[in-house]
């Protein structure tokens, strides 16, 4: 079956330390998209990347970085310098279409980051 | 510039009750809609879209929505609540032209949890 794997699921570090959380999809989606979710606020867009090599920043990537190496991967790197980083972290992907912006997206399960 | 405004961060109903989920945007350019159900833990699965064709739109497990311009509102029902309903809902927007900040980017509303009592 298709679909969008995120690891882990949960995921603990320290203050401090840098953490990669992981997002490979096997849809053949061009776009790839970063959420942070936190109660009663929704999800708020990181970072998105509609073409390998390529990504945007979103409504809040201070504190986070990404790479799109390959069309599959799109990891997301939440660095010391993000202040609150505790949060359940969704990864989605859409079939991007030049013109076309109805695509919904498909999501992972999440990956829930606890930094003490 | 869109946002998204989903009116009652708690809902609850009993089962066999209509379920009534409000939602309103704001979009600057014709607007596609989602609606996004989130079990515990989980990531989102979707319901049901909009993109200007049929405004009442059908989606899975027996929810619907309907999509009115004049109030710009797409609020999500289902005539008979079941226990499995029970779940966070959310809304979402995107603009309907190519090109521009928003193109590819869904704006979501701060969800909805629905309870559902036996």
């Amino acid at each position: 079956d298709g679909g969008i794997t995120q690891s882990p699921k949960y995921l603990f570090r320290k203050e401090g330390q840098n953490v990669t959380l992981s997002c490979e999809q096997n849809l053949n989606h061009d776009a790839m998209y970063w959420y942070r979710q936190d109660p009663g606020q929704g999800l708020r867009l990181i970072y998105y990347s509609q073409i390998v090599n390529d990504f945007q920043k979103g409504d809040i990537a201070e504190g986070y970085s990404v790479s799109r190496e390959k069309k599959e991967s799109f990891p997301l790197t939440v660095t010391s310098a993000q202040k609150n980083p505790t949060a359940f972290y969704l990864c989605a992907s859409s079939p991007f279409r030049q013109g076309r912006n109805n695509s919904p997206l498909h999501f992972g399960n999440g990956t829930r980051l606890t930094v003490t | 510039a869109q946002s998204v405004t989903q009116l009652g961060s708690h809902v609850s109903v009993s089962e066999g009750a209509l379920v009534l989920l409000r939602c309103n945007y704001s979009s600057s350019v014709p607007p596609y809609l989602f609606w996004y159900v989130q079990y515990p833990n989980q990531g989102l699965q979707l319901l049901l879209k909009y993109t200007s064709a049929a405004t009442l739109v059908k989606g899975i497990n027996g929810f619907e929505a309907e999509f009115k311009k004049s109030e710009t509102s797409f609020h999500l029902t289902k005539p008979s609540a079941h226990m499995s309903d029970a779940a966070e809902y959310f809304c979402a927007v995107t603009g309907s032209n190519a090109g521009g900040t928003s193109y590819g980017k869904l704006t979501f509303g701060q969800g909805t949890i629905l309870t559902v009592h036996p």
